[in-house]
């Protein structure tokens, strides 16, 4: 069955680090993978997505992507956090009809 | 462009009170989908439809029912609404390609007393 996982419901990094930010797909065929934003008390906006054309996705705002087949990862990364990257960061895969999300995971930046 | 549109955008309910959620979008999207968030569960799928004529049970189906007469509309009824219906709920839309990234609309929030 289609599954995402978030590892870590919150994260907290410093302001200037790497933040990284977890995610494991299951799937019998390797899907489609997307990462969005939240902020607050507003939709989802779309960071970035995979769609087999290349294993490493560069999105907006500086954010990218590694997809690894071996380890059924999609983990969402950026060298340097800023204060307007807080937010909360869901993880989504889509196959079968179907687009499915995972728990999410609320980043806060501390100065 | 209008987008997607959802309507209400906050709603209070009684138990036992029936309501629809409205979705509508404008780009001539196949595919539509409804997800309530909670706090701690992400988004998850309630009712999603890929054309009209055409609708599908999501992850979280039960005490929600859902209609596509057209491309443009895919409503949400509760026929009898339960406090644990209280939540967010966004309608999203996409072209219909699995590859293309989900539009969503702004949310209605609803509480159910």
């Amino acid at each position: 069955a289609q599954s995402v996982t978030q590892l870590g419901s919150h994260v907290s990094v410093s302001e200037g680090a790497l933040v990284l930010l977890r995610c494991n797909y299951s799937s019998s065929v390797p899907p489609y993978l997307f990462w969005y934003v939240q902020y607050p008390n507003q939709g989802l906006q779309l960071l970035l997505k995979y769609t087999s054309a290349a294993t490493l996705v560069k999105g907006i705002n500086g954010f990218e992507a590694e997809f690894k087949k071996s380890e059924t990862s999609f983990h969402l990364t950026k060298p340097s956090a800023h204060m307007s990257d807080a937010a909360e960061y869901f993880c989504a895969s889509s196959g079968t009809y179907k687009y499915i999300f995972g728990t999410g995971t609320r980043l806060k930046v501390l100065a | 462009n209008a987008g997607v549109t959802q309507t209400p955008k906050f709603q209070v309910l009684k138990t036992g009170q029936s309501m629809t959620l409205q979705c509508a979008q404008d780009m001539n999207h196949e595919y539509m989908s409804w997800y309530r968030q909670d706090p701690g569960m992400g988004l998850r799928l309630i009712h999603y439809s890929v054309g009209a004529g055409i609708t599908d049970q999501g992850e979280v189906p039960n005490g929600y029912n859902v209609s596509r007469s057209t491309t443009e509309d895919f409503p949400l009824r509760l026929l009898s609404a339960a406090p644990s219906q209280t939540s967010v709920y966004f309608c999203a839309s996409s072209p219909g390609d699995l590859s293309e990234k989900l539009f969503f609309g702004s949310g209605t929030q609803l509480s159910v007393l």
